[in-house]
């Protein structure tokens, strides 16, 4: 079945070091690809998306993902991890027509 | 501009009631869809409308229902409600009907309590 998944429903970094959060998903056709970031008790942010073109996409607040079509993977980096950036983070692709799927989600923690 | 608006913030219901949730897009946006967040989970997709009519839906029972507005705006129904039915409710807007590559701005959600 189409799907995607995350590796790793925590992670955690100390503030300053590499984020490095997992999304791999499940499908014969390469899917539109999306990250997501939760605050709690907010809804949903974009921070970036993969369609076409340039395989290292980057969005907002310093990260950027990769797509490699190879590995089935997109995952999630930022090179410098802040206070700030703790939250929750979902990998989502549109796997099924016209319906976005997300994975179960990551909750990153950062150290002081 | 104001974002997508959901109402209400918090829900506490009884097993077999129904409950109504309420979802304003962002002005200029045709298209809603609900998602349904269980906690520890990632949303699922329940609905997508596109100027009044059903675009898509997920595998919901049909005790989950739906509608748009004239106006854009979107109510989610669930009818006999089940304890499994405590979940975080997200709306989202979108300029488009095709949601692949436009997109969606996402609202703070109704948690929905079932006890």
């Amino acid at each position: 079945a189409q799907s995607v998944t995350q590796l790793g429903s925590h992670v955690s970094v100390s503030e300053g070091a590499l984020v490095l959060l997992r999304c791999n998903y499940s499908s014969s056709v390469p899917p539109y690809l999306f990250w997501y970031v939760q605050y709690p008790n907010q809804g949903l942010q974009l921070l970036l998306k993969y369609t076409t073109g340039a395989t290292l996409v980057k969005g907002i607040n310093g990260f950027e993902a990769e797509f490699k079509k190879s590995e089935t993977s997109f995952h999630l980096t930022k090179p410098s991890a802040h206070m700030s950036d703790a939250a929750e983070y979902f990998c989502a692709a549109f796997l099924q027509g016209n319906k976005l799927v997300f994975g179960a989600g990551t909750i990153l923690r950062v150290k002081s | 501009d104001a974002g997508v608006t959901q109402s209400p913030t918090h829900l506490i219901k009884t097993r077999g009631q129904h409950v109504t949730l309420r979802c304003s897009p962002i002005s200029g946006h045709k298209s809603v869809s609900w998602y349904q967040q269980v906690l520890g989970q990632g949303p699922q997709f329940i609905f997508q409308y596109y100027e009044k009519e059903e675009r898509g839906r997920g595998n919901f029972p049909d005790r989950f229902s739906a509608r748009q507005f004239p106006n854009y705006s979107s109510e989610l129904n669930v009818n006999a409600l089940l304890l499994g039915d405590s979940a975080l409710y997200l709306c989202a807007s979108s300029k488009s009907p095709t949601l692949s590559y436009n997109e969606q701005f996402f609202g703070p959600g109704t948690r929905l309590t079932v006890l």
